[in-house]
C-alpha cells in the first residue's frame, strides 16, 4: 500500500464550479500535512499547509481528519489559472516528506 | 539569489555513463532534499541532508547513486553507471529549520534522459 493515495483524476469542471479532492495516508504517525501545486513541467510549489481545525486560504480550504487518516482541498469558484496537478503531502517516517502521485485538475470555460 | 538552483536543467546521456546534478539551495536553508520525479508520479524521496551531514537515505536508492554536500552549501548527486529506468526529474529542495517537517522550497529540477 502507498504511503499517500490520491484520485489521479483528471477532473475536468467548467469556471466557476467548487471541486474537491481526497487524500489518504497510511502512517498514523504523521504529523505534519501539506498540499502542493504542481503544474505542467514545473517544480511543485506549496499551495498550504493543512491544520487539525481546518484552514482556509481564499477560494481554497484544507481539512484533516486524523481518525480516518483523510486530508481533503476545496476549491470555490474555479479559475483557469487553477489547471494543474495537486499534490497531498504528508511527513512520513523519518520525518521526510512523502507525495502522493498527485490529481490533475482541469478548468475549462 | 532568491530561489533553489539546479544545473543542468537537461541532461542526455548514454546508458553506462555517469551523470552529476548540483543544487544550491536558499542560502539560509540548512536542510536540503533530493528528490526524484517520473511522469504520472509524485515526487519520490532519495535522501537529505542537515547542514553537511546526510541524515537519511531511500532504500529505493542504489549503490550506484552518491550525494554529497561536503561544507553545508551546495550538494551533488552523481549517478554511475546509468541506466534507462534512472530517466526522471531530479529536484532538489531545501528547508529553512533544523527540525521537524518543514516547508520545503523546490528547484526547477535536472531532467535526465538515459538512451
Amino acid at each position: 500500500r502507498k504511503e499517500v493515495e490520491q484520485d489521479p483524476g483528471p477532473f475536468n469542471v467548467p469556471e466557476g464550479a467548487t471541486v474537491a479532492f481526497n487524500c489518504t495516508y497510511s502512517n498514523s504517525a504523521s504529523q505534519s500535512f501539506f498540499w502542493y501545486r504542481q503544474d505542467c513541467r514545473k517544480e511543485p510549489k506549496l499551495l498550504m499547509s493543512v491544520y487539525s481545525s481546518g484552514n482556509e486560504d481564499g477560494r481554497f480550504t484544507a481539512q484533516l481528519n486524523r481518525a480516518s487518516q483523510y486530508i481533503s482541498l476545496l476549491i470555490r469558484d474555479s479559475k483557469l489559472s487553477d489547471s494543474a496537478t495537486y499534490l497531498c503531502v504528508v511527513t512520513g517516517y523519518g520525518n521526510k516528506l512523502v507525495f502522493g502521485a498527485g490529481t490533475i485538475l482541469r478548468v475549462k470555460s | 539569489d532568491t530561489g533553489v538552483s539546479q544545473d543542468p536543467r537537461h541532461k542526455i546521456t548514454k546508458r553506462g555513463q555517469n551523470v552529476t546534478f548540483r543544487c544550491d539551495p536558499i542560502s539560509e536553508h540548512n536542510r536540503l532534499y533530493w528528490y526524484r520525479q517520473t511522469l504520472g508520479q509524485g515526487p519520490e524521496f532519495l535522501t537529505y541532508f542537515q547542514n553537511e551531514a546526510q541524515l537519511e537515505k531511500s532504500r529505493l536508492l542504489s549503490d550506484r547513486f552518491s550525494a554529497e554536500r561536503p561544507k553545508g552549501s551546495f550538494s551533488t548527486l552523481e549517478i554511475q553507471r546509468t541506466e534507462q529506468g534512472d530517466s526522471a526529474m531530479y529536484l532538489c529542495a531545501s528547508s529553512p529549520r533544523a527540525s521537524g517537517a518543514n516547508v520545503l522550497t523546490f528547484g526547477a529540477g535536472s531532467r535526465l534522459t538515459v538512451l
